[in-house]
């Protein structure tokens, strides 16, 4: 199956610090999907992303399928960013039904 | 909107017993998905269903469990008997499909399973 390798595995930032988080993949993609695991275990799906750029508010995500990786820019954080970043992919196959396979994510702790 | 529902919260029970999880998608949307989060695994992708068919179920992990979608708005997964290794979060979520893609799954909160 694909893998999905996401770097760094952790990381603390002071508030109002920026970050890149990576996902690396080992095949071509058509879905790729980044999401936020709070504190409370809740899955907030942040981005569907299987190529370009986009942005929501202090977050953007870049995927470059062509070489296999996507990045997720967090400006400004704040302690509310805490928590572990996945990310998930499915592979560019006829009839994929979205279903993907989950990185190992980031966790991520914001400090005053 | 609502989102997905899940029930219950949460469910310990004692080793052997059956266990049923239940799964409400959001409204409109033609796929759900059943995972499985533990600590040694991550997250894990039991099973899902497009338009209340099962598609995929490989990543079930024994007979011991299994799931329906009588319909597009209830799906339950089932684990008969259930054993402490089975202890995991379990995860619904859902999505939409359209013919130039697929949309963003959208998670439940969660049933955390305690089997002791």
């Amino acid at each position: 199956g694909i893998q999905v390798e996401q770097s760094p595995p952790d990381l603390i930032l002071q508030e109002g610090a920026n970050s890149t988080l990576r996902c690396n993949f080992s095949d071509s993609v058509n879905n790729l999907q980044w999401f936020h695991q709070n504190p409370w275990g809740q899955l907030i799906n942040l981005f569907y992303i299987p190529s370009g750029t986009k942005q929501n508010g202090r977050l953007s995500a870049t995927t470059v399928a062509t070489e296999r990786y996507s990045l997720l820019y967090i400006s400004s954080s704040q302690t509310t960013d805490s928590g572990v970043y996945f990310c998930a992919v499915e592979r560019g196959v006829t009839g994929g039904g979205n279903k993907l396979t989950f990185g190992t994510g980031t966790q991520l702790k914001v400090e005053l | 909107d609502a989102g997905v529902i899940q029930s219950p919260r949460h469910e310990v029970t004692e080793m052997g017993q059956e266990v049923t999880l239940r799964c409400k998608p959001i409204s409109g949307h033609n796929s759900l998905f059943w995972y499985r989060q533990t600590m040694m695994r991550g997250l894990e992708l039991l099973i899902y269903f497009n338009n209340n068919v099962p598609i995929d179920d490989s990543g079930m992990p024994e007979d011991r469990f299994s799931a329906k979608m009588p319909n597009a708005s209830f799906s339950t997964l089932k684990i008969q008997p259930s054993e402490p290794r089975d202890s995991a979060v379990y995860f619904c979520a859902s999505s939409k499909g359209t013919g130039g893609g697929w949309q963003p799954q959208h998670f439940g909160d969660g049933t955390r399973l305690s089997i002791l």
